[in-house]
């Protein structure tokens, strides 16, 4: 079945820098990935996502890219702020599978002051 | 911007006392997941409904557990009896699956934080 590694499973960056978090995907068919955000005691909050057939999606400091050749995909926040600090979960779903989604482990992103 | 709801936010029992959660999914969402989510870790699926149907209780642990959505709208998750191994965020999560445009996309409640005694 499908398997989502995700890494760093901790990044530690200073405010303002950039923060790049890294998933791998096993199952080629896999067409949908989104990013969701989880602040400590709340719910996750989709925070961006790509489908298979776009290579980059952007959303003001938010961007994430698609390799589908090398079935990896990735978070880029830029210029963070401390309200970026929370744990980030990446994860991919296919058709066959009903949409259901494989997560990634998270990461937990510490943004210093 | 519409939400799905659950309830109760807070549930504390004691071993082997039966509780239920609730779910109301955003309006027009025929699908609907169950999660559980043990502190540090990602969301696990235990049921997903489509409509009133079940399309994969395969992790949900059917000695003790038991969800429904008799008219495909509001969900009931009940455990009976409760276990310490129990204690989690219940989260529910909803998506539309008929429409074509972000059909996979699921949006998440509140959850609902079990403490068992």
């Amino acid at each position: 079945g499908e398997n989502v590694e995700q890494h760093p499973s901790t990044l530690s960056v200073q405010e303002g820098d950039s923060a790049v978090i890294k998933c791998t995907y096993s199952d080629s068919a896999s067409n949908y990935f989104p990013w969701y955000k989880q602040e400590l005691g709340k719910r996750p909050q989709l925070i961006i996502d790509i489908r298979s057939n776009v290579g980059e999606k952007k959303d003001q400091r938010i961007a994430v890219t698609l390799n589908k050749t090398a079935k990896h995909f990735s978070l880029h926040i830029t210029e963070t702020q401390p309200e970026d600090s929370a744990v980030y979960f990446c994860a991919a779903s296919t058709p066959r599978s009903n949409y259901q989604l494989i997560w990634g482990a998270g990461t937990k992103l510490i943004i210093k002051p | 911007e519409a939400e799905v709801a659950q309830s109760p936010r807070y549930k504390i029992t004691e071993k082997s006392q039966a509780v239920a959660f609730w779910c109301d999914p955003i309006s027009g969402h025929a699908t609907l997941y169950w999660y559980r989510q043990i502190l540090g870790q990602g969301p696990e699926l235990l049921v997903q409904f489509q409509d009133e149907s079940v399309v994969d209780d395969s992790q949900l642990p059917k000695d003790r557990f038991s969800a429904e959505r008799l008219k495909g709208v509001d969900s009931t998750l009940k455990i009976q009896p409760a276990e310490l191994g129990d204690s989690a965020m219940y989260l529910c999560a909803s998506s539309s699956i008929r429409w074509d445009r972000e059909k996979e996309t699921q949006y998440f409640g509140p959850g609902t934080r079990l403490l068992v005694l």
